[in-house]
């Protein structure tokens, strides 16, 4: 099965700051890997989506990366802003599933 | 296009008595999910449909828990009894079937459904 692990599990960091999260799966047979933000008490909303031929993707400010081989990915946030603040969690598509990791909880001070 | 609709948003019962949610999926979606969110944790995999056939549902406790969506399109998630450990976030998510591979569809997440069991 499948096992999707994410460092820090929480993670500060003053305004401003560039910060990375990671991502590490045991399994390189995937389809996909997705990166999630949830705020608390809401669902899902994805940030970005990196199918298993990509090595990257950018939305904005973020950036993710993918090494399938090594079975990687960061997320990378530039400039971080007070709402950035959430938890982010990275999900890879097996043949029929997601699997979610525990997610990192990030809070960006003012 | 609207997202996936759950309702009810949040929901307080005591231990012993039933509930259910209920989700809309995006219009088109063949491919609807229900997945389980402890709390700290990451959501779970309870049950996966493709159309109105259950083709996925082995982490589904059936003891307690049950499932429908009739016509394919809306489904509705219940637990009877309600113990404890259910208190989580149900979610629901659907995605258009591009591919025979359900790992190769994008999956679009609805705002959850927080249970919490007295």
């Amino acid at each position: 099965k499948q096992e999707v692990t994410q460092i820090p599990a929480a993670l500060s960091v003053p305004e401003g700051e560039n910060l990375v999260l990671n991502c590490s799966f045991t399994d390189s047979a995937i389809y996909n890997l997705q990166w999630f933000r949830q705020d608390p008490g809401k669902g899902l909303t994805s940030l970005l989506l990196i199918q298993s031929s990509q090595r990257e993707q950018t939305s904005g400010r973020l950036n993710a990366s993918l090494d399938k081989s090594s079975g990687r990915s960061t997320l990378y946030i530039a400039a971080s802003q007070p709402g950035d603040s959430a938890t982010y969690l990275c999900a890879v598509a097996g043949a029929n599933n997601l699997f979610f990791g525990t997610g990192t909880r990030l809070t960006v001070i003012p | 296009e609207a997202g996936v609709v759950q309702s009810p948003r949040y929901k307080i019962i005591e231990k012993k008595q039933p509930v259910a949610f209920w989700c809309n999926p995006i219009s088109g979606h063949n491919t609807l999910y229900w997945y389980r969110q402890n709390l700290g944790q990451g959501p779970e995999l309870l049950i996966r449909y493709e159309n109105e056939e259950a083709v996925d549902d082995s982490q589904l406790p059936k003891d307690r828990f049950s499932a429908e969506r009739l016509k394919g399109v809306d489904s509705t998630l219940k637990i009877q009894p309600a113990e404890l450990g259910d208190s989580a976030v149900y979610l629901c998510a659907s995605s258009r079937r591009f591919t025979g591979v359900a790992g190769a569809n994008v999956l679009t997440f609805g705002a959850g459904s927080r249970l919490t069991v007295l």
